[in-house]
């Protein structure tokens, strides 16, 4: 089964531009999460999509978006790059919760992350 | 709003020795899970370990066992017979129950270093 897929893996860009960033789930999964990881600030939520719907969001100002498409697969945009928003965007995906009486297991399955230097 | 607390930034244990990462945590909820997450130099970030609230049993995988005791939201990790492996950053995550969002809440992390 392939894991969590982040693309591109590196990536360097100037003060003002904008990137976007790729993440293919786990086959199954429907949740998908993106977590931003810097050394100062550790690991900080950004916004967790569920069925193309982002139901919750980090308090990142709104440079930050993202989106879901019906396959799963996620990206996520930062616009207007400045240079504390070089860090490493960790995706991650996970089953999500289930209605009835199946319990979830609250596991994230996370890639190996996009290494995003602004210069 | 909860918070995980690591207070161990760096740790260093000798190979096949025991070595204890502390993790403390602040919530109104009853019903949640705790994880520790191993992220190598690689930077994949692996789950090591898991417990349920609800449980009062200690989770186990192998060589990796907690101490979590409810009352006073502590999470602990004890690695047992310590391998070279096993160097990494670690990081404990609270995660509610249910609901209808999902994120896990992540601490800053505890870097172990494995000395042969």
């Amino acid at each position: 089964k392939a894991g969590v897929t982040q693309t591109p893996r590196y990536l360097i860009k100037t003060r003002g531009q904008q990137v976007t960033l790729s993440c293919s789930p786990i086959s199954g999964h429907r949740s998908v999460s993106w977590y931003q990881q810097t050394p100062g600030q550790g690991l900080q939520f950004l916004f967790e999509y569920f069925s193309e719907t982002q139901r919750n969001k980090g308090n990142f100002p709104g440079r930050f978006s993202g989106r879901q498409f019906s396959n799963s697969r996620s990206e996520m945009n930062v616009s207007t790059l400045e240079l504390g928003d070089s860090a490493l965007y960790l995706c991650a995906s996970s089953l999500g919760w289930a209605s009835g009486r199946f319990r979830a297991t609250g596991e994230l399955f996370f890639g190996e992350g996009s290494r995003l230097t602004v210069l | 709003a909860q918070t995980v607390t690591q207070s161990q930034p760096e740790m260093s244990v000798q190979e096949a020795e025991t070595v204890t990462l502390s993790c403390t945590y602040d919530t109104s909820e009853s019903d949640y899970y705790l994880f520790w997450y191993k992220q190598p130099p690689s930077r994949q970030m692996i789950l090591v370990i898991r417990q349920e609230a609800y449980k009062q049993q200690n989770a186990t995988e192998n060589r990796f066992s907690v101490n979590f005791q409810k009352a006073a939201k502590s999470f602990s990790l004890k690695i047992s017979d310590s391998q070279l492996g096993d160097a990494a950053m670690y990081f404990c995550a609270y995660g509610r129950s249910g609901g209808s969002n999902y994120k896990l809440t992540f601490g800053k992390g505890t870097l172990l270093t494995v000395n042969p």
